[in-house]
């Protein structure tokens, strides 16, 4: 069972409409969480990324929200556009000793359609 | 600032060939990572060198595995002999924070296709 969980797997939406995106994790020691889009055919990019004091933290029309006592975290897209179409993955990160540590959730593939 | 850049973006090898991936990070970014995703899977975690140093290699998954970063800067992740199992997109990240937590998170290459048939 991975540690970082995604939900839904593949999510399809009509532009301008909004969704929210799921993450649960049990990675522990935490770090920091992150947000990533992945477009096809290119490397993930950041898109939020917050420490376990961090409730809410918002990019344009990305706004993540994390609650660290349930380890949950959302990601949700207001008034979608078609370029929003990719993976969204939820990272969640370790600090060890030597240096971060990431783990990747399988991630959301999202479609916005016409 | 350049991005990381990754060589080649798609390779196809028969099984038991060997392969060279290449990860050109940003300039001056100690931190260099090398990450997998297998078909269907999470991205995964392969090693991470401190310029030229391995720091953590404990995502290797077996001895056909060899990465190097000779003089900190490029790394090469070679695979002999590859197998089939080995097939899936080889990532490669950058960042300048080394023993703090980053906040300003990693850059990512596009990351190289790898096929075995």
């Amino acid at each position: 069972k991975n540690q970082v969980e995604q939900s839904p797997q593949s999510l399809i939406i009509l532009e301008g409409k909004n969704c929210t995106l799921q993450c649960n994790y049990t990675v522990s020691p935490f770090s920091n969480l992150r947000w990533y889009k992945q477009d096809t055919g290119r490397g993930p990019v950041s898109l939020t990324i917050m420490t376990f004091s961090e409730n809410t933290k918002s990019n344009g029309r990305y706004t993540a929200t994390l609650d660290a006592d349930t380890k949950q975290s959302s990601l949700h897209i207001t008034a979608s556009q078609l370029s929003d179409s990719a993976s969204y993955i939820c990272v969640v990160t370790v600090f060890t000793g030597g240096g971060n540590k990431l783990t990747f959730g399988t991630g959301t593939q999202l479609k916005v359609e016409l | 600032e350049a991005g990381v850049t990754q060589f080649p973006s798609h390779s196809v090898i028969e099984k038991g060939q060997t392969v060279t991936l290449r990860c050109d990070p940003i300039s001056g970014h100690d931190n260099l990572y090398w990450y997998r995703r297998v078909m269907g899977k999470e991205i995964k975690f392969l090693l991470h060198f401190v310029k030229e140093s391995k720091q953590d290699e404990s995502g290797m998954p077996n001895n056909r595995f060899l990465a190097e970063r000779t003089g900190g800067t490029y790394s090469t992740l070679k695979v002999q002999p590859a197998e089939l199992e080995d097939s899936g997109v080889y990532f490669c990240a950058s960042s300048q924070d080394r023993d703090v937590p980053s906040l300003r998170g990693y850059t990512f290459g596009s990351g190289t296709r790898l096929t075995v048939v």
